[in-house]
């Protein structure tokens, strides 16, 4: 079935420094990737998404690029800010699947330090 | 103006319980979900609506019922609450179609004890 893995966290970073958060995923048809960001007691929000190989997704600072080679939506930022300590989600909507489900990778926390 | 609120933000009860949560979209989005986010973080699908119609129970116990009155309102009703089913419920809703953006609601922490 359809998957997504994420690197493990937690995640801490001085501010300043660059992020990279590994995402991966499984799919029997073309999905549509996704991130999400999770701010601490409160809902998902999207951060940033593509809908085809080779798409890059940006908001924020934050890049990921639809990689279908190797499976991958892998988010990237230059130089984050203690304001970007959140949990990170990615997640897919495969095309076969009904009514735009998400099915989301584990999670990775970042904290960043001053 | 709140895109998708539900209520309540918290809830504890005992085992045994029924309780409710309630969800409502004024975004015009036709498909509504539930989502559950354990204590690791791992959130799940559990059910959709598009249009009041379910299209997807993802092998969810019946002690838990959605209901939809109409498309901007989906509620969750669990029966007999169990310890295991405390968990942050998160509401959403979308356009439905593949690619589009959902949008979550603040999340119903229930605390079974």
């Amino acid at each position: 079935g359809n998957s997504v893995t994420q690197m493990e966290g937690p995640v801490t970073l001085s501010e300043e420094a660059f992020l990279t958060i590994n995402c991966t995923y499984t799919a029997t048809g073309y999905p549509s990737l996704f991130w999400y960001v999770q701010y601490p007691g409160e809902g998902l929000q999207l951060l940033l998404k593509a809908t085809k190989a080779d798409d890059k997704g940006s908001n924020k600072g934050f890049e990921a690029t639809y990689r279908k080679e190797t499976t991958s939506f892998h988010l990237e930022k230059g130089s984050v800010q203690v304001s970007d300590s959140a949990v990170y989600f990615c997640a897919l909507s495969d095309r076969w699947n009904q009514g735009g489900k998400l099915i989301f990778g584990q999670g990775t926390e970042l904290s960043v330090k001053p | 103006d709140t895109a998708v609120s539900q209520t309540p933000k918290y809830l504890v009860t005992q085992m045994g319980n029924d309780k409710s949560i309630k969800c409502e979209q004024n975004l015009g989005h036709d498909t509504m979900y539930w989502y559950k986010q354990d204590s690791k973080k791992f959130l799940k699908i559990m059910f959709s609506y598009n249009n009041k119609e379910l299209i997807i129970n993802e092998t969810v116990p019946n002690r838990f019922s959605p209901k939809s009155p109409d498309k901007a309102h989906l509620n969750l009703h669990i029966n007999s609450l169990e310890l295991g089913d405390s968990a942050v419920y998160f509401c959403a809703s979308s356009r439905g179609q593949m690619g589009t953006e959902a949008f979550f609601g603040q999340g119903t922490r229930l605390t079974v004890v």
